[in-house]
């Protein structure tokens, strides 16, 4: 079974600029969480999608959104970058996205993105 | 809102000793799940072990054990006889529900873990 991949997997771009990743889920997984990774405020939750809908967001500004298409894959914007954006960014699929239902959470490769 | 605290930011050791990495953690959830996550240098995290707040009995995996305290909500990793391989950066994580009615996962800041052969 193949599991999450996120491309690319390496981009540099410009403040200022807009940037899209994307992330394929395992197949038959439904539920797509995104993750953003820094030095200084390590992991943290960006927003999950499961059948085509944003359930869940956490605390970032609007300039991060994201979308999920009907074959599952997810793909997070990011528009006006700033030097901050630069970090690891995370996909985890899951069947359902309930962990308290023992639905494993398997993360992707993740995307590294640097802001100059 | 819950919180993972995993207070020593690096640890290096020789190969061959033990190692605990700690974490505590805060939630005001009945049912959770804690979990742990090695990151090698590649950077995707790789799954070690889930618990839920139910089951406290300790667990032992080859050279890596657990050990879950609800008491002092504590849920400790060990390894034993470690190996340069063993050389990562460990999150410690506890699930949270959150309004749209599933889950996240919290992260603490994470351990690097450096072994020298």
């Amino acid at each position: 079974k193949a599991g999450v991949t996120q491309t690319p997997r390496y981009l540099i771009k410009t403040r200022g600029q807009q940037v899209t990743l994307s992330c394929s889920p395992i197949s038959g997984h439904r539920s797509v969480s995104w993750y953003q990774q820094t030095p200084g405020q390590g992991l943290q939750f960006l927003f999950e999608y499961f059948s085509e809908t944003q359930r869940n967001k956490g605390n970032f500004p609007g300039r991060f959104s994201g979308r999920q298409f009907s074959n599952s894959r997810s793909e997070m914007n990011v528009s006006t970058l700033e030097l901050g954006d630069s970090a690891l960014y995370l996909c985890a699929s899951s069947l359902t996205g309930r962990i308290v239902l023992a639905y494993e959470q398997y993360f992707g490769p993740g995307t590294r993105l640097t802001v100059t | 809102a819950q919180k993972v605290t995993q207070a020593q930011t690096e640890i290096s050791v020789v190969e061959k000793e033990d190692v605990t990495l700690d974490c505590v953690y805060e939630t005001r959830d009945t049912t959770y799940y804690l979990f742990w996550y090695k990151q090698p240098p590649s950077g995707e995290l790789v799954f070690l072990i889930r618990r839920n707040s139910f089951d406290e009995q300790n667990e032992i995996s080859g050279r890596y054990s657990w050990n879950f305290q609800k008491s002092t909500s504590s849920f400790n990793f060990t390894i034993t006889a470690s190996q340069v391989v063993d050389s990562a950066v460990y999150f410690c994580a506890l699930s949270a529900l959150t309004q749209g009615g599933s889950e996240k996962l919290v992260f603490g800041k994470g351990m690097k873990l450096t072994v020298n052969p």
